[in-house]
Parts: C-alpha cells; structure tokens; sequence
C-alpha cells in the first residue's frame, strides 16, 4: 500500500523560507507526478506545482511563480516543496499528492495518494 | 487563470440525489475531458472520487457520477447518505502553462 508521509508542522516568520518533504513509501516513485497542493484555513485547494522525477523538470502555477521551487530525490523516493518570502497569507495546510496513472501524459490533475498535510504558519 | 466556480453549498435529504456544477471556461473545462472531482471531510486530506469528466478509481461507490456539458462539469451522488456531507472540489487540465486548477469547493450538507 504506498503512502506519501510529509514532514512536520512548520511556524515560521514572515519573510523566511519552508521547505516541505514528501516520502514517498510502499511503492513506485520515479515515473509518477506529484502536485504541491496548498488549502489557507477555511478556503479552497490551490494547485502550486508539480514534478515528475523520471523527467526532472518542475511546473509550477503563475501565482506561484519565482517563490516556489519543487526538486525531487530518487535515492529516498522524496519530493520537497520550498516556498520562499513567506507572508500570513501563506499560512495554510499543505498537501503532496501523487497522480493516479503514473504514465505519460502527465496531466497532474488526478491525484489518488495524498500526503497527511503539513501545517505551516506564518507569524511574527 | 480564475477558478473553477461551483455552488458554495447544497444541501439533500438521505436518499435524494444532488448535483454540483463546475463552470469553466473554454480553456480548462471545455477544452479537455480531464476533469476531476474530491471529496475532502474535515480535517482529512482530499480523496479523489472522479477523473477523466466521469471514470471512477477502483473503490469508489457507484452513487458518484460525473459529466461534462461544453464548459460545465457536474458531479451526481445519488442516494445520498449522512457520510457523503463533505466539501467537494473540482479540477481540470488546463494546459501545460498552468496544468492545473480547482473550483472553489461545494460544501454538502445531508439533512
């Protein structure tokens, strides 16, 4: 049974930096895509970004862009989710989630194993 | 790229069915049949319940079923039963610049 195990809750000023990982456990890694998938309290899931490790290379959201970076790590089957200049606004749960097909074409969009979610909050 | 706009709420009596709609644009929802739906309970991760406008994963119960009208996507759950309130959430394609986007979540409520 393959699970996605992300780290800890995370309190951070604003400003700072967070990276988040993602263990991937119980099953195949490289050839599928992960998502960063983001829920502020009370609000809607965002989209932020995703990688396919098989490939390397990260697509992230426009909103996104310029402070998220994702990168994988095949020898421990982890992706992380680094979110740079943090603000309040950016306090939120975060998810990684892994895509159901795990074959091209990657669409990111159906993802069937989720992580249990990372708290980060952002306060000075 | 604006999201996914959805019903805030609706509500259903056990045993009715509901729909939820999912409006787009010709970009996401109307260009692609790669619409997906989740159902998130409080305080869990979302599960996905419906991919490709109306498949469903192997262990998804039948009373779930989705389809797509040109730029609107809906989702049916028929038979409706005190442990489907939840919010859900739908997502589609949309293009390689920003894959992905998701409506703004229906809230569920089973009277």
């Amino acid at each position: 049974q393959v699970q996605l195990v992300q780290s800890g809750a995370e309190v951070k000023k604003p400003g700072s930096s967070v990276r988040v990982s993602c263990k991937t456990s119980g099953g195949t890694f490289s050839s599928y895509s992960f998502s960063w998938v983001r829920q502020a309290p009370g609000q809607g899931l965002e989209w932020m970004g995703g990688i396919i490790p098989i490939f390397g290379a990260a697509n992230y959201a426009q909103t996104f862009q310029g402070r998220v970076t994702i990168n994988a790590d095949d020898s421990t089957s982890t992706v992380y989710m680094e979110l740079s200049s943090l603000r309040s606004a950016d306090t939120a749960v975060y998810y990684c989630g892994r895509d159901r097909s795990g074959s091209d074409p990657y669409y990111y969009y159906d993802m069937d194993v989720w992580g249990q979610g990372t708290t980060v909050t952002v306060s000075s | 790229q604006s999201a996914l706009t959805q019903p805030a709420s609706v509500s259903g009596s056990p045993g009715q069915s509901i729909t939820i709609s999912c409006t787009g644009t010709s970009s996401d929802v109307g260009a692609y049949n790669l619409v997906s739906w989740y159902q998130q309970h409080p305080g869990k991760a979302p599960k996905l319940i419906i991919y490709e406008v109306s498949k469903r994963p192997s262990g998804v119960s039948s009373r779930f079923s989705g389809s797509k009208s040109g730029n609107t996507a809906s989702l049916t759950i028929s038979g409706l039963q005190a442990a489907d309130e939840a919010d859900f959430y739908c997502c589609s394609y949309a293009g390689s610049n920003t894959p992905v986007i998701f409506g703004g979540g229906t809230k569920l409520t089973v009277l």
